[in-house]
């Protein structure tokens, strides 16, 4: 079974700081990883996906995250914090027969202005 | 397309009633799924679907029964409402592009109370 540990259920950043919101994933076949954002009192919405294509992914926002087989990591970063970012964020894991994701815990970003 | 819609956007429920979710998408998606959230878990699966008449169970079921005799609609039904399952309710769908991994689109969710 495919699993995803989110560090730290809250991050704070100042505005124009880098943002980098840790996750690693457990899974005995090659996975399929995804992060995801929520703002307040909506619905989850895409950022961006590896599927074992490159592993450098680039999703919207300016966001971006890195597939690291070795240290089985899927961690995303941005440059520079707007304070549009705050938000919770949440990582999840599929193998690639894709039927179910799993979601990790959600991390909870706040920028200081 | 107006994408998932839930309704209602909020209920309260007294111990033992009963009430169904309703979920609609317009995109003629094969998959649809049923998560609930709950403070600090993240998203937990309830049910799927991969198609019209098919369903199966997530990770939590108990309590939670669905159907699926359309492509477009996937109802969650709660016959016997307990404390525990005050939360909030999402759904979701996508495409279900063979060997893809497409995008999962989600509603913007019902909070239910149970009291």
């Amino acid at each position: 079974a495919q699993s995803v540990t989110q560090l730290g259920s809250h991050v704070s950043v100042s505005e124009g700081a880098l943002v980098l919101l840790r996750c690693n994933y457990s899974s005995s076949v090659p996975p399929y990883l995804f992060w995801y954002v929520q703002y307040p009192n909506q619905g989850l919405q895409l950022l961006l996906k590896y599927t074992s294509a490159a592993t450098l992914v680039k999703g919207i926002n300016g966001f971006e995250a890195e597939f690291k087989k070795s240290e089985t990591s899927f961690h995303l970063t941005k440059p520079s914090a707007h304070m549009s970012d705050a938000a919770e964020y949440f990582c999840a894991v599929s193998d690639q027969g894709y039927q179910k994701v799993t979601f990790g815990t959600g991390t909870k970003l706040q920028v200081i202005p | 397309n107006a994408g998932v819609t839930q309704t209602p956007k909020f209920r309260i429920l007294k111990i033992g009633q009963s009430m169904t979710l309703q979920c609609t998408q317009d995109m003629n998606h094969n998959y649809m799924y049923w998560y609930r959230q709950d403070p600090g878990m993240g998203l937990k699966l309830i049910y799927y679907s991969v198609g019209a008449g098919i369903t199966d169970k997530g990770e939590v079921p108990n309590g939670y029964n669905v159907s699926r005799s359309t492509t477009e609609d996937f109802p969650l039904r709660l016959e016997l409402a307990a404390p525990s399952q005050t939360s909030v309710y999402f759904c979701a769908s996508r495409p279900g592009t063979s060997g893809v991994a497409d995008t999962q689109y989600f509603g913007p969710g019902t909070r239910l109370t149970v009291l």
